[in-house]
């Protein structure tokens, strides 16, 4: 079965550490694979996406991820933490083979980044 | 210039009854979703419409059933409201060609059933 495994429920990083927030995929082929934050009473909001090409990639508000094929990971990264990076983080791969538009979340892992 | 909206925001009601959650998106997308997030923060689709017609349908109780009235609506109707269809509900839309396989989320509804 396809799956998105965030094995961490919270990650805790002080204010100017860098932070790291983990994501593995068991999907066939080459899926696109994304990185969405959702802030307390919000919506989820897009930080960045890996379709195709260098493996590091850059998003919003400072965060890149790191694709790794042989490990099938794309963790998060954040050089140095802000206390309003803290929020709930959700991976999502879509898989290429399927013929439809899904998405496969994993379960989240909120981020605590203390002052 | 809300991208993709959804109404109500909040909604309280008590079991057995039908309500609807409506969706809008200005995005010009051709696909749509509903997905729900339960109390433990997990995120699951439940229904995807591209151009109108369902492609995805998860599991679900037929309890639910979303119209597409057009490309910019997604509307979601549930039937005798159980205590477990307590949840957030979000709507998404996404134009999955290409480089913009992005989903854009509206705020959700947090559905309260009593």
């Amino acid at each position: 079965a396809q799956s998105v495994a965030q094995p961490e429920d919270q990650v805790n990083v002080a204010e100017g550490n860098p932070l790291t927030v983990k994501c593995t995929y068991s999907v066939s082929g080459n899926p696109y694979l994304f990185w969405y934050v959702q802030y307390p009473n919000r919506g989820l909001q897009f930080l960045l996406k890996y379709i195709t090409g260098d493996n590091l990639v850059k998003g919003s508000y400072g965060f890149e991820a790191e694709f790794n094929k042989s490990q099938t990971s794309f963790h998060l990264k954040k050089p140095s933490a802000l206390v309003s990076d803290s929020a709930l983080y959700f991976c999502a791969v879509r898989p290429l083979t399927s013929g439809t538009y899904k998405y496969i979340f994993g379960t989240g892992t909120r981020l605590k980044v203390l002052a | 210039d809300t991208a993709v909206s959804q109404t109500p925001k909040y909604l309280v009601t008590q079991m057995g009854n039908d309500k609807s959650i409506k969706c809008e998106q200005n995005l010009g997308h051709d696909t749509m979703y509903w997905y729900k997030q339960d109390s433990k923060k997990f995120l699951k689709i439940m229904f995807s419409y591209n151009n109108k017609e369902l492609i995805i349908n998860e599991t679900v109780p037929n309890r639910f059933s979303p119209k597409s009235p057009d490309k910019a609506h997604l509307n979601l109707h549930i039937n005798s409201l159980e205590l477990g269809d307590s949840a957030v509900y979000f709507c998404a839309s996404s134009l999955p060609s290409g480089n913009t396989d992005t989903q854009y989320f509206g705020p959700g509804t947090r559905l309260t059933v009593l």
